[in-house]
Formats: C-alpha cells, structure tokens, sequence
C-alpha cells in the first residue's frame, strides 16, 4: 500500500512571499488532515476535511492560511502572505476515519528567511 | 494550554533493558489514546493505542497502560532495541459527545535513544 504523498519535501521563502503544500492520500482514505510542527512541539492540527468538506478548521490561521480538497482526493494547503513564525513542518495525514490511526507523510519542511 | 503533556524530552535507556515513556492530560474528556514513533525526516508512524475503557494494551514488544483516575498513560518497550531510537509522541482524542470533531491532540515528544 502506498502512504501518504507530499511535496515539496523543503521549501525555502522569504517573508510576505506564498507557498503551497501538497499532498496525496492513501487510496480509499476519506479523512484528511493538515498539521503543524514547529521545532520541539508535538504536530497541531490545522485543518480536517471528510471526502471534499472541511470537518474541523478552528486552529487555521484564515487570515493567511487556506486549504482546500476540490475532489475529495489530493489537497493543497497555502500560506500567503508567509511570516517568519510559520517556520514549521507541515505534515499530511490521513485515515478512514473514526478510530482508525491517521497514517502521516513524510512533511514539507518550510524555512522563511 | 497544553492539553497532553510529555515533561520528558529525553530518555536514555541501555539495550535489552526496558524504556518507560509518560504522558499526562488534563482533559477528562480524551476516551481515545495512541502513540506515536517519529524518526528524523520522516513523518509520525502509529504505534499502539489503547480506549478509555481498557487499562492495558499489548502488542509485542510494545505495551500501553492508562490510569484514568491519574489522567496518566505509559508506555514500556521491553526489550528495548538501538532501532527503537526515535522521537516517540502521545496523543489523546476526545469523545463524540464533547461536539469536538474528534481531532488528535499531540504531545511535545520524547527522544528515545537505546545506547547498544
């Protein structure tokens, strides 16, 4: 089976500049999620999508963060304009939901200079 | 507020002998717990994990206790082994009833280092 596919896996910006994150599920996954890691933290969930619906979003910075899953397939997230504390990984996981485990990808690791 | 807590960066336990790696929380709400193994530059890879309605789960090597009353999970690794080196995080789901989407809420980690 494969896992959960992202790109890039670095990216390095300067601030006010945008960027974008992508990532493909494990087949038949219908639950996506988004999170952040910053250095030394433990991953925060940014965004959750059921199929091509956002389930949960509380914690997405909207004033410069969006993300979206047209066909309830691969998602994107985005950050514009970028600003030096969304220095992170970003890491996409997904799951069947429930109480099934989330399966993570490998993340895009982002520098903002 | 840091809903789950790691108060362990680190931990350095010798081959063959046994890791002990804690977790506390704090809302009494979470009925779902997992943990979680991170090597570097790669992403979080499930574990085991273990429903508020149990107090042990094994698999392995690998054994998840939960002490609901002390809000208070860990996990044993026996024997350790140099390959079980990583960054290991708990994590903690809260119940449907709460009106939460069921989100996985992390930990700060513990680096594991099994010295041969």
């Amino acid at each position: 089976e494969a896992g959960v596919a992202q790109s890039p896996r670095y990216k390095i910006i300067e601030k006010r500049q945008s960027v974008a994150f992508w990532c493909n599920p494990i087949s038949g996954h219908a639950t996506l999620y988004w999170y952040q890691q910053i250095l030394g933290q433990g991953p925060k969930l940014l965004i959750q999508f059921q199929n091509n619906g956002v389930v949960d979003d509380s914690q997405l910075p909207k004033d410069r963060f969006s993300a979206e899953r047209l066909k309830g397939v691969d998602s994107t997230l985005k950050i514009q304009p970028a600003k030096l504390e969304d220095s992170a990984v970003y890491l996409c996981a997904s799951s069947f939901g429930g109480l099934q485990p989330q399966h993570f990808g490998d993340g895009t690791r982002l520098s903002i200079l | 507020d840091q809903q789950v807590k790691q108060n362990s960066p680190s931990l350095s336990v010798q081959e063959g002998r046994i890791s002990i790696l804690n977790c506390d929380y704090t809302n009494s709400m979470f009925d779902y717990f997992l943990w979680y193994k991170k090597y570097p530059a790669e992403g979080p890879t499930f574990l085991i994990s273990i429903s508020s309605i149990k107090d042990k789960n094994e698999d392995g090597r690998f054994t998840v206790f939960l002490n609901k009353s002390a809000k208070h999970l860990s996990l044993h690794i026996v024997p350790s082994q140099p390959g079980d080196s990583a960054v290991y995080f708990c994590a903690a789901k809260s119940g449907i009833s709460s009106g939460s989407a069921r989100q996985l809420t992390f930990g700060s980690g513990t680096q594991l280092t099994v010295l041969p």
